[in-house]
């Protein structure tokens, strides 16, 4: 099955500068790639996706990029803002109907004033 | 805008009993499902439901779990003999088709 790797597990950054998050996947199958951003005993929020037809999405100070071929994919935040620091998770799917999301093991992103 | 719901927020259970974990999902979705998440590790899979049937469910989805779509809205998680590592925070998720799972605000159980 699926396997998500993801790094680095913590991160801590100044704010205004950028974090980037980086996964890498194992099932060539996979096509859908979301991010999700946990705060502290919330719920998993959708903050971004891709799909492997696309190579980069940028939302705002948000971009996540895919390359296929290596399977790997990333988030870039930029500008980051203390309201940023949480828990990133990435994630895969194969992307039809119904199916499971793999995530991986989280980066907890600490943004210093 | 709509939200997945879920209740209790909070279940304290001793090992061995049974719990009922319930979610309404977005209203006009059609596909469901249930992850968990143990405390400071990542959220992992246990099981999707469709069309009032289970579409997959993961190796943790054992014979002591089972989910239900008892009526038109709730979609339930049930765990007929819990034990002590069950305890987590299960969350459940809809989506109207492929692609976008909105999550709910979980319920975290703790078996004792």
């Amino acid at each position: 099955g699926e396997n998500v790797e993801q790094h680095p597990s913590t991160l801590s950054v100044q704010e205004g500068d950028s974090a980037v998050i980086k996964c890498t996947y194992s099932d060539s199958a996979s096509n859908y790639f979301p991010w999700y951003k946990q705060e502290l005993g919330k719920r998993p929020q959708l903050i971004i996706d891709i799909r492997s037809n696309v190579g980069e999405k940028k939302d705002q100070r948000i971009a996540v990029t895919l390359n296929k071929t290596a399977k790997h994919f990333s988030l870039h935040i930029t500008e980051t803002q203390p309201e940023d620091s949480a828990v990133y998770f990435c994630a895969a799917s194969r992307g039809s109907s119904g199916d499971k999301l793999t995530f991986g093991t989280g980066t907890r992103l600490a943004v210093r004033p | 805008e709509p939200e997945v719901t879920q209740t209790p927020s909070h279940q304290v259970t001793q090992m061995g009993q049974e719990v009922i974990l319930r979610c309404v999902p977005i209203s006009n979705h059609l596909y469901f499902y249930w992850y968990r998440q143990i405390l400071g590790q990542k959220v992992e899979f246990l099981v999707s439901f469709y069309n009032n049937e289970i579409s997959e469910k993961s190796e943790i989805f054992d014979d002591q779990f089972s989910v239900e779509r008892p009526d038109g809205s709730n979609f339930t998680l049930k765990i007929r003999s819990t034990k002590l590592e069950d305890s987590a925070m299960y969350f459940c998720a809809s989506s109207e088709r492929w692609e976008t799972q909105y999550f709910g605000p979980g319920t975290r159980l703790l078996v004792l």
